[in-house]
């Protein structure tokens, strides 16, 4: 049965630390993707990528960067420098490609960054 | 481009009222989702259409929850009669065609009391 796991229910960080999200998944699939999305406290779902079971190269954008290891079934998410924008809750989805496009979210990590 | 449309934005209604959520997807994008979000279950995926056919409907709570897509740019999830364990953001995502990523709608937050 497919499963993600946030273990991070919250996590709490000063401005410009760097902050390490985790994301652990289960699935049968050879063929998933995997996705992170953001929720700022206005509550919308903002997409902040995707990524395919055959692509494991790691991914960088500005501040942001995500660590997908197969072997550990894992797909991390960095925030380097982190800003006080920062502070939503993130949650890590994974979709099988059997399962037409049902994502299934994980928990989700309430992250706080203080000035 | 517009995104994904949503009404109302919140909905507060008495126990037995019939509840009707509105949602207006990305133009051209074939797929359109239906999730609640609540503290105790966190997001789940309700009912997905595609080319308006509903697909899976499967996360439905029960009769009470109706979702229709009469053409490609409206949806309604219709809830009858509504109860107090109803209350949560309903959100309706769209996507072009699979695989792809789900756009979000800004979510309704429904209150039954």
């Amino acid at each position: 049965a497919q499963k993600v796991t946030q273990a991070q229910t919250e996590i709490s960080v000063v401005e410009k630390e760097d902050v390490t999200l985790d994301c652990v998944y289960e699935t049968r699939d050879t063929t998933y993707y995997l996705f992170w999305y953001k929720q700022p406290p206005s509550g919308e779902l903002v997409f902040l990528i995707r990524r395919n079971s055959f692509d494991e190269q790691n991914e960088i954008s500005g501040r942001y960067s995500w660590n997908f290891q197969k072997s550990t079934s894992s797909f991390n998410f960095t925030i380097t420098a982190s800003q006080v924008v920062d502070s939503a809750v993130y949650f890590c989805a994974l979709s099988e490609a059997d399962q037409g496009g049902k994502l299934i979210f994980g928990q989700g990590t309430e992250l706080s960054v203080k000035p | 481009d517009a995104g994904v449309i949503q009404s109302p934005r919140h909905e507060v209604t008495e126990m037995g009222q019939e509840v009707t959520l509105r949602c207006k997807p990305i133009s051209g994008h074939d797929y359109l989702f239906w999730y609640r979000q609540t503290m105790m279950r966190g997001l789940e995926l309700l009912i997905y259409f595609n080319n308006n056919v509903p697909i899976d409907d499967s996360g439905m709570p029960e009769d009470r929850f109706s979702a229709k897509m009469p053409n490609a740019s409206f949806s309604t999830l219709k809830i009858q009669p509504s109860e107090p364990r109803d209350s949560a953001v309903y959100f309706c995502a769209s996507s072009p065609p699979l695989p792809d990523t789900q756009y979000f709608g800004p979510g309704t937050r429904l209150t039954v009391l």
